[in-house]
């Protein structure tokens, strides 16, 4: 069964960072495209970022570059994503997703609130 | 990187049919047969529904199909059944190698 986990969620202030972290499970890891994707609260989803099956391809929302990185961890089957310079409109939920398009395992979200 | 148009609702009584449509440009939704539609119920994880323009999943009903002519995708749902309320995400991939979603879709079964 493919399962994602997200941890790391939580209050950070204004300009603070986060780090968040999906486990994944139930699939070869390494051969995946993974993907981060937000929702603000009362609005639509947001791709965030996404990360090819071996890291040498990174994209990110332009919104969010130069202040966001996704990683991975093919060993530990992880997948990351480094929030710096947090603003409150990256207040969101974020979901750890398998894929680049058409997704068909999401995990079940960590809330990240930006707040003073 | 605009998100794809929606229309922000719409409805139907139970046994109807409904079209949800979502467009986008020449750089995503007409340029890649990548188009996907999301049913989602807040607090919890998006479904895939449709993917690559008109496959569905397994386990998914068949009331559920998808279509695209030039840089419009839509989504129909037939037999409408009460179930179904939610809202309805299309997306798709994109020029710069990164998704593209719209703006979301209520569907409100009378």
């Amino acid at each position: 069964e493919v399962q994602l986990v997200e941890s790391g969620g939580g209050l950070v202030q204004p300009g603070g960072s986060l780090r968040l972290s999906c486990a994944a499970s139930g699939f070869t890891f390494s051969n995946y495209w993974m993907s981060w994707v937000r929702q603000p609260p009362g609005k639509g989803l947001e791709w965030v970022a996404n990360i090819k099956h071996d890291g040498s391809e990174k994209y990110y929302v332009d919104s969010v570059k130069g202040r966001f990185t996704i990683s991975r961890d093919n060993a530990k089957n992880s997948l990351y994503l480094q929030m710096n310079s947090l603003r409150v409109e990256d207040t969101a939920m974020y979901f750890c997703a398998r894929g680049h398009h058409g997704i068909l395992y999401w995990g079940q979200g960590s809330l990240v609130t930006v707040s003073s | 990187q605009s998100a794809l148009t929606q229309p922000a609702s719409v409805s139907g009584s139970p046994g109807q049919s409904i079209t949800i449509s979502c467009t986008g440009t020449s750089s995503d939704v007409g340029g890649y047969n990548y188009v996907s539609w999301y049913q989602h119920h807040p607090g919890k994880a998006p479904k895939l529904m449709i993917y690559d323009v008109t496959n569905r999943p397994s386990g998914v009903s068949n009331r559920f199909s998808g279509s695209k002519s030039g840089n419009t995708a839509s989504l129909t749902i037939s037999g409408l059944q009460a179930e179904d309320e939610a809202d309805y995400y299309c997306g798709s991939y994109t020029s710069n190698s990164l998704g593209v979603f719209g703006g979301g879709t209520k569907l409100t079964v009378l």
